[in-house]
């Protein structure tokens, strides 16, 4: 079955610090993995897009990474202020897979505290 | 910035009432989306519209949802008799033009289903 697992389910960090937000999928065959921030209310806003031969890719302080092989992929927000509270989500797309279109992990909840 | 616009933001409906749920999608975008997403659960596709048919949709999509695109820039959801658990925020997206593989996400309409 399709899938996307993500870690932790909430994290509270310092302002100024880093993180890392994990993403592990089972979508075959696999088109692209994504990812977005969702503000609460909000609808989500892609962060990153990345298909089967990148490894890496930066937004500002934003990077993620993709082991196709291992099926992993991780997000790095580095000097983390307070408005990147917000939901993380991970988002696989997989191909000529009808019906599924986008499938989304549950989301990793961040809070950052001044 | 070009935005995915949906309206009205909360809709409380009676059981058993129909509902349409309205999106403008990004004017020069091809390719439009709905989702759900059902308080504290991830973000679930419904069906995907191309070309002036709908190209995918999920178990979810049964014969109590329809899609229509009646103009040049609306795109709504219809649920014909709404019951209890289609309470959730709906998500509009599309993509297309320069940036083809970032869906752009309105923000959201919540609906109340009593």
């Amino acid at each position: 079955k399709n899938q996307v697992e993500q870690s932790p389910q909430s994290l509270i960090i310092l302002e100024g610090k880093n993180c890392t937000l994990q993403c592990n999928y089972t979508v075959s065959p696999f088109s692209n993995l994504r990812w977005y921030k969702q503000d609460t209310g909000r609808g989500p806003v892609s962060l990153t897009i990345m298909t089967f031969s990148e490894n890496t890719k930066s937004n500002g302080r934003y990077t993620a990474t993709l082991d196709a092989d291992t099926k992993q992929s991780s997000l790095h927000i580095t000097a983390s202020q307070l408005s990147d509270s917000a939901s993380y989500i991970c988002v696989v797309r997989g191909s000529n897979q009808a019906g599924t279109a986008l499938i989304f992990g549950k989301g990793t909840t961040l809070s950052v505290s001044s | 910035e070009p935005e995915v616009t949906q309206t009205p933001s909360h809709q409380v409906t009676q059981m058993g009432q129909e509902v349409i749920l309205r999106c403008v999608p990004i004017s020069n975008h091809l390719y439009f989306y709905w989702y759900r997403q059902i308080l504290g659960q991830k973000v679930e596709f419904l069906v995907s519209f191309y070309n002036n048919e709908i190209s995918e949709k999920s178990e979810i999509f049964d014969d109590q949802f329809s899609v229509e695109r009646p103009d040049g820039s609306n795109f709504t959801l219809k649920i014909r008799s709404t019951k209890l658990e289609d309470s959730a925020m709906y998500f509009c997206a599309s993509n297309g033009g320069t940036s083809k593989n970032i869906q752009y996400f309105g923000a959201g309409t919540r609906l109340s289903v009593l």
